[in-house]
């Protein structure tokens, strides 16, 4: 089945800098990538995602980047604020659903 | 909020018993997921049900069973409650749309004492 692997496991910026999440994945037939965030205790919630037919996508200080030859695919937050703390899991789809990596929590220091 | 409603948000029961965990997902999905998470953990995939067949699974033990109704809703029943699956149980569905995300409910919190 499809392997999802996430790194870093954990990130510690400093506020306002950028952090980036780096995920490869297995199975040349995924084309839909999402990227959930979870703030502690609460449910995972889709913040942004992306499909194969394009590289690159931006959501305000949010965006994505897939390389679908490379296999692997990154989420970059820029201008990094305290509010950004939490875990932040990649996903790949297969054929019945979404594959996750394990998580990356991050931590903004003021 | 997601539309998919997850009973009870707390449960809290002794080793050996049984609980059952209800989930609705949002109208007009018909794919619901179920995800074990335990305290600083990831996502651990259970069972995945499609307009009420069994389409996938994953590391579910073999005390934990599950299904989905005619109205779509679904059920976890966990039994032989063991300390080790204290945890919060998400419930997540998707549209029939291919490549769909996964909308995740509040979670059910289970604490076995």
């Amino acid at each position: 089945g499809e392997n999802v692997e996430q790194h870093p496991s954990t990130l510690s910026v400093q506020e306002g800098d950028s952090a980036v999440i780096k995920c490869t994945y297995s199975d040349s037939a995924s084309n839909y990538f999402p990227w959930y965030k979870q703030e502690l205790g609460k449910r995972p919630q889709l913040i942004i995602d992306i499909r194969s037919n394009v590289g690159e996508k931006k959501d305000q200080r949010i965006a994505v980047t897939l390389n679908k030859t490379a296999k692997h695919f990154s989420l970059h937050i820029t201008e990094t604020q305290p509010e950004d703390s939490a875990v932040y899991f990649c996903a790949a789809s297969i054929d019945w659903g979404l594959s996750f990596g394990a998580g990356t929590t991050v931590t903004v220091r003021a | 909020d997601s539309g998919v409603t997850q009973t009870p948000k707390h449960l809290i029961t002794a080793t050996g018993q049984r609980v059952t965990l209800r989930c609705s997902p949002r109208s007009g999905d018909l794919s619901v997921y179920w995800y074990q998470q335990s305290l600083d953990q990831g996502l651990q995939f259970l069972i995945q049900y499609y307009n009420g067949e069994e389409r996938a699974k994953g590391n579910i033990l073999e005390r934990f069973s599950a299904q989905q109704f005619p109205d779509l809703h679904s059920e976890l029943n966990l039994s032989s409650l063991e300390l080790g699956d204290s945890a919060l149980y998400f419930c997540a569905s998707s549209s029939r749309a291919e490549n769909s995300p996964l909308h995740f409910g509040n979670g059910t919190r289970l604490t076995v004492t």
